[in-house]
C-alpha cells in the first residue's frame, strides 16, 4: 500500500523551457504533498508543502514564481519549473501523506531534471 | 544550520555483521524520527520509525534506538545483507509541524 507515482522520471530540455512534474498518490488520499530537491551528495531539501485545495507553503529561499505548485485533488500535485535554467538541474522528489503530522511520508521515485 | 546530522557519509560492513548508522539532532522539540532507505534514481523508502516516548523500536533485522538526552538515534541492521547497500537518511519532525528535516545520508555498502 501507500504508492506514490511521480512522472516523468527524467527530463532533458533546453534553457527557457517550462517543465511540469506530476505526483500522484495511487491508493490513498493525500491531504498533504511535499516537494523536495536533492543536490548530489546532499540531503533532501524541502521546497514546499501543498495541501489539497489551498496555496502551497514555500520554504525560505524558494522562489514561488519559479516553482509553481498545484494540488488540485487529493491524489495529484504538480510542480512546474518555469523558464528553467541550467542551475535548476537537480533531482526533484515528491512525497505524500494522508495525515497532517507524525506519520511517514511516502515518496515518489523522483524526477531527474537536466537543463541544457 | 543543519538540525539533523549524519556525520558518517559512508560505511562498509561485511555481510552477516552488524551495520550501525548514526544520526544526531539539535532541536529538542523533535519527537518523531524515521529512517529511509534510498537506491540510486529512486525515491526514499520508509524503513522504520520511533517516537520520543520510546527508546527502541524493532522490525525484523532493523532496530532503531533513541537517546533523547544525547539527541542521538541509531539504526542497527543485523545481519547485514548485500541488498541493504543503499543510502540511509534519518529524518525528524515535531508534533507541531508536518515537516520532516532530513540528514545528509550515509551510504552503506555491505560486502559479500
Amino acid at each position: 500500500g501507500a504508492v506514490v507515482s511521480q512522472h516523468p522520471s527524467r527530463v532533458i530540455c533546453k534553457s527557457g523551457t517550462s517543465v511540469k512534474i506530476e505526483c500522484r498518490s495511487l491508493d490513498f488520499q493525500a491531504t498533504t504533498m511535499f516537494w523536495y530537491r536533492q543536490f548530489p551528495k546532499q540531503s533532501l531539501m524541502l521546497m514546499a508543502t501543498s495541501n489539497e485545495g489551498s496555496k502551497a507553503t514555500y520554504e525560505q529561499g524558494v522562489e514561488k514564481d519559479k516553482f509553481l505548485i498545484n494540488h488540485a485533488s487529493l491524489t495529484l500535485s504538480t510542480l512546474t519549473v518555469t523558464s528553467a535554467h541550467p542551475e535548476d538541474s537537480s533531482f526533484y522528489i515528491c512525497s505524500a501523506t494522508g495525515y497532517v503530522s507524525g506519520q511517514p511520508q511516502h515518496f515518489g521515485d523522483g524526477t531527474r531534471l537536466s537543463i541544457l | 544550520d543543519q538540525q539533523v546530522k549524519q556525520n558518517s557519509p559512508s560505511l562498509s560492513v561485511q555481510e552477516g555483521r552488524i551495520s550501525i548508522l548514526n544520526c544526531d539532532y539539535t532541536n529538542s522539540m523533535f519527537d518523531y524520527f524515521l529512517w529511509y532507505k534510498k537506491y540510486p534514481a529512486e525515491g526514499p523508502t520508509f524503513l522504520i520509525s520511533i517516537s520520543s516516548i520510546k527508546d527502541k523500536n524493532e522490525d525484523g533485522r532493523f532496530t532503531v534506538f533513541l537517546n533523547k538526552s544525547a539527541k542521538h538515534l541509531s539504526l542497527h541492521i543485523v545481519p547485514s545483507q548485500p541488498g541493504d547497500s543503499a543510502v540511509y537518511f534519518c529524518a525528524a519532525s515535531d508534533a507541531g509541524t508536518y515537516k520532516y528535516i532530513f540528514g545528509t545520508g550515509t551510504r552503506l555498502k555491505v560486502l559479500a
